[in-house]
């Protein structure tokens, strides 16, 4: 069985400030690892991906997330963060055998202040 | 393009209706998905699909019923059973191979009962 918790619920932060999202999972086979955002009334978004190979990813917008399997966390960081980051964020975990289905963590809102 | 198309956007009910949100899927994936997501819940498994013709109960299936007669198509009914059906309700699909469990997003269903 696999789980995924996001230990923070809300994380305020001011513009241009670093901000780190912490996710931490279980599995009891090797898995691969996504963070998703959501903006208000819509669906959610992939922002990036671990599956295999190097365990720092990266987004196009300046998020990144590292993989360490001896931990079991994928935190989420943006060395500074803008107004429009404002959205909710979700950690994933799916088996990487395939036939796994996605489990999500239960979100944390980022919020940023001017 | 490709994508999931969730319709209708909004969505409003009389009590003891049934009401059936449609989701659609041209990505050619074996997986769906239905979650409902309430303010600070974060995403809940309704019911997922990984073969034509067969699906499996999540976690908060009472109340609701689903259908995988094609393999692009997994609407979701939501009965009279269903006590608290007000929700955002995001349909999602997958592959199901190595490398290819990323899910895709619909834009979502926000119910509401009146």
């Amino acid at each position: 069985a696999q789980s995924v918790t996001q230990l923070d619920s809300q994380v305020p932060v001011f513009e241009e400030a670093p901000v780190e999202l912490r996710c931490n999972y279980s599995s009891s086979v090797s898995v691969y690892l996504f963070w998703y955002v959501q903006y208000p009334n819509q669906g959610l978004q992939l922002l990036l991906k671990y599956l295999s190979g190097s365990t720092l990813v990266k987004s196009i917008n300046g998020f990144e997330a590292e993989f360490n399997k001896s931990q079991t966390s994928f935190h989420l960081r943006k060395p500074s963060v803008h107004i429009s980051d404002t959205a909710e964020y979700f950690c994933a975990v799916s088996g990487n055998t395939g036939g796994f289905k996605t489990i999500f963590g239960a979100g944390t809102r980022l919020f940023v202040k001017a | 393009d490709g994508g999931i198309t969730q319709s209708p956007k909004y969505l409003f009910r009389k009590e003891g209706q049934n009401v059936t949100l449609s989701c659609e899927q041209n990505l050619n994936h074996d997986a769906m998905y239905w979650y409902r997501q309430d303010p600070g819940q974060g995403l809940r498994l309704i019911y997922y699909s990984q073969i034509v013709n067969d699906f499996q109960k999540g976690d908060i299936a009472e109340g609701y019923s689903v259908s995988r007669e094609k393999k692009e198509s997994f609407p979701l009914t939501v009965t009279s059973a269903q006590k608290n059906p007000t929700a955002f309700y995001l349909c999602a699909s997958s592959g199901m191979g190595q490398g290819n469990t990323e899910a895709f997003f619909g834009q979502g269903t926000r119910l509401t009962v009146v």
